[in-house]
């Protein structure tokens, strides 16, 4: 374990309120993932980057932000425009020693916004 | 489309039985397929991957290209074997498109 940090496990927020999720990785890997895991519905691309300062929207993009300043880092914003914004949040990233599409994954965060 | 489908949700076992996850998926190409399992409280993680045809923790799958499947199997599950399974495809754009994923429970 290790490598992949997400902060904070769990958030909580007012409705109409933007949040940032925090996604620290020191492997040294390019390319970096945002998914959200709901019940019954797997896990869903928001945004991934293949490298710093470019980024890519996924399937569910809207209501969602990233930036890509660091190779570090990769946070993930909820603003006020995501219709249903309590989910799990996972962060992920690749290893370009291991293939296109073996992802490292961190351990979640769990927003919920009342 | 490129799409996965794990047409079921549960799949409960008793312990010593075999258990066969399904997956199939939907690519026009040569697909590449992974399994990735999510213990409790552990992180979501990769179990196997179909281009290296091993074997993880007993488990195995074989891509089947005319059924268009790539289904999960292992003839004798432990408890320790449950846990959410999801089916992934290789996309396009170098991404992973998973399936809603499968809870397997293994009773004792």
């Amino acid at each position: 374990d290790g490598g992949i940090t997400q902060s904070p496990k769990y958030l909580f927020r007012k409705e109409g309120q933007n949040v940032t999720l925090s996604c620290e990785q020191n492997l040294n890997h390019d390319a970096m993932y945002w998914y959200r895991q709901d019940p019954g519905q797997g896990l869903r691309l928001i945004y991934y980057s293949q490298i710093v300062n470019d980024f890519q929207k996924g399937d569910i993009a809207e209501g969602y932000s990233v930036s890509r300043e660091k190779k570090e880092s990769f946070p993930l914003t909820v603003t006020s425009a995501q219709k249903n914004p309590t989910a799990f949040y996972l962060c992920a990233s690749r290893s370009p020693d291991r293939g296109p599409y073996e992802q490292y994954f961190g351990p979640g965060t769990r927003l919920t916004v009342t | 489309a490129q799409r996965v489908t794990q047409p079921e949700k549960l799949l409960s076992v008793f312990k010593g039985a075999p258990v066969e996850l399904k997956c199939n998926y939907s690519y026009s190409g040569s697909p590449e397929l992974f399994w990735y399992v999510q213990y409790s409280r552990q992180r979501l993680q990769l179990l196997l991957r179909h281009i290296s045809r091993e074997s993880i923790k007993g488990f195995t799958a074989d891509l089947n290209k005319g059924e268009t499947s790539f289904h999960l199997k292992k003839p004798f599950a432990q408890e320790e074997d449950s846990a959410m399974y999801y089916c992934a495809l290789g996309g396009s754009q170098g991404n992973l498109i998973f399936g809603k994923g499968t809870k397997l429970s293994v009773k004792p």
